[in-house]
């Protein structure tokens, strides 16, 4: 019940094109998503954060769209570029639980020019 | 600058060799936490720290120990590394525990990453 299950594993992108990574929970106490981006030889870094109040956040070319119903949520990146290639993690925690993070399985995005 | 720092960023020992590796942050976060990266399973917790003295088991904290004696420091320690821990390791810090407070949102600072390789 603890686990994200995210995908896919890997994912191919044309410069321009739309990016769509996906992520699915069960634990219904979770309350805040963040998504994290990891470049080669660094540590990941906050992207973007939703909490389950709102369906979708967007900032700049980067959307998370929120189905509390369903248990999912995804990560849009719209016009993605050869910069954005990097390995993006969904995760998921829940107050209660004083704020662990549970982390996907991580996707790997790479954007050809 | 606001950072966590890890050292060393590269290390390769021999099984039973007890290593630790440490972790440094600057900006007066209470939260510390150290993770694990392996292909395909994401990044596991093995310890975390709320704050001085008081640290827990994550979800993976076995061969590992650590201590929280500082509020900077949070060192990672294998007492006697088995190959089954090589590995990418991370430490993170956040002023609290994600998402702790409700309606509140916490970042989590990560270091650079220490790649281990135990023989």
């Amino acid at each position: 019940q603890q686990q994200v299950k995210q995908s896919p594993q890997s994912l191919i992108v044309q410069k321009g094109g739309i990016s769509i990574i996906n992520c699915a929970y069960e634990n219904t106490a979770f309350d805040y998503f963040p998504w994290y981006q990891q470049f080669p030889g660094k540590g990941p870094a906050l992207l973007i954060a939703i909490r389950p109040d709102v369906s979708e956040k967007k900032e700049g070319r980067f959307t998370i769209s929120f189905n509390k119903s369903a248990k999912q949520f995804s990560l849009h990146i719209m016009d993605s570029q050869p910069g954005d290639s990097a390995t993006y993690f969904c995760a998921a925690s829940s107050t209660d639980q004083g704020g662990k993070l549970i982390f996907g399985q991580g996707t790997e995005l790479s954007v050809k020019p | 600058e606001a950072q966590v720092t890890q050292n060393p960023r590269y290390l390769i020992t021999v099984t039973g060799k007890k290593l630790t590796v440490t972790c440094s942050q600057n900006m007066n976060h209470e939260y510390m936490s150290w993770y694990r990266q392996d292909p395909g399973l994401g990044l596991r917790q093995i310890y975390y720290s709320m704050n001085v003295e008081v640290t827990d088991k994550g979800d993976v904290p076995e061969g590992y120990k650590v201590s929280r004696k500082e509020k900077r420091n949070f060192p990672l320690i294998l007492e006697s590394p088995s190959p089954n821990q090589t590995s990418l390791y991370f430490c993170a810090s956040s002023l609290l525990g994600t998402g702790a407070l409700p309606g509140h949102q916490e970042t989590q600072y990560f270091g650079p990453g220490t790649r281990l390789l135990v023989l």
